[in-house]
């Protein structure tokens, strides 16, 4: 069974920094595209970050750059989203996904992150 | 990057065909695939169709994509209750400023 795990989601003061961590399993990892996407409450959906399968390309989201920084490690199955200087407006939950868009879609149950002091 | 317009809300009756429309630019939808996804309440986002016009498995026929320039449709036919859900587009921008995906507003359907 496909598994999407997302874990990190905390509340965090202004300036501060999380990492988020998305645990899969049940798929080979290291085959695919990994996104980030996020929603902030009540609003609609924001694509943040995606990396490619073995780590050497990625992009952000022109609101994100500089701030966020995603990884994975292949061995350990797992995707990263490094947030730096949190602002108010990063409070969100934050999906991550597999081939987004694509055939093997494939979401997580999401993790909340909350900036507030 | 851009976001791309859908209308904030659609409705229908139980068996009706609605559709929502989502419309961008060339950077996006005039030069890359459109895929839509379903949210239910409290639920993560369901892909419904992809490269524009495909549904994965399990999706039922009644979703249908398609794109003409640089707008994109989602056509639901034979309405059930069950897909009173908000709905979004999202595409590939090439923008110079940099790349990236770009969703839609989001369309609230309504099942009178």
């Amino acid at each position: 069974e496909v598994q999407l795990v997302e874990s990190g989601g905390d509340l965090v003061q202004p300036g501060g920094s999380l990492r988020l961590s998305c645990a899969a399993s049940g798929f080979t990892f290291s085959s695919y595209w990994m996104h980030w996407v996020r929603q902030a409450p009540g609003k609609g959906l924001v694509w943040v970050s995606r990396i490619n399968s073995d780590g050497s390309v990625t992009n952000y989201a022109d609101s994100v750059k500089g701030r966020f920084t995603i990884s994975r490690d292949n061995a350990k199955n797992t995707l990263y989203l490094q947030i730096n200087n949190l602002r108010a407006e990063d409070t969100a939950v934050y999906y991550c996904a597999r081939d987004f868009g694509g055939k093997d879609d494939f979401w997580g149950q999401g993790t909340l992150v909350t900036v507030s002091s | 990057q851009s976001v791309l317009t859908q209308p904030p809300s659609a409705s229908g009756t139980p068996g009706q065909r609605v559709t929502i429309s989502c419309s961008g630019s060339s950077s996006n939808i005039g030069s890359n695939h459109v895929c839509w996804y379903q949210q239910l309440p409290g639920t993560a986002p369901k892909l419904l169709i992809y490269r524009s016009n495909q549904r994965p498995s399990g999706v039922p026929d009644r979703f249908s994509g398609s794109k003409s320039g640089t707008s994109a449709s989602l056509a639901i036919s034979g309405l059930r209750s069950e897909d009173e859900a908000d709905y979004y587009c999202a595409a590939w921008d090439a923008s110079l400023s940099g790349p990236g995906y770009v969703f839609g507003t989001g369309t609230k359907v309504t099942v009178l």
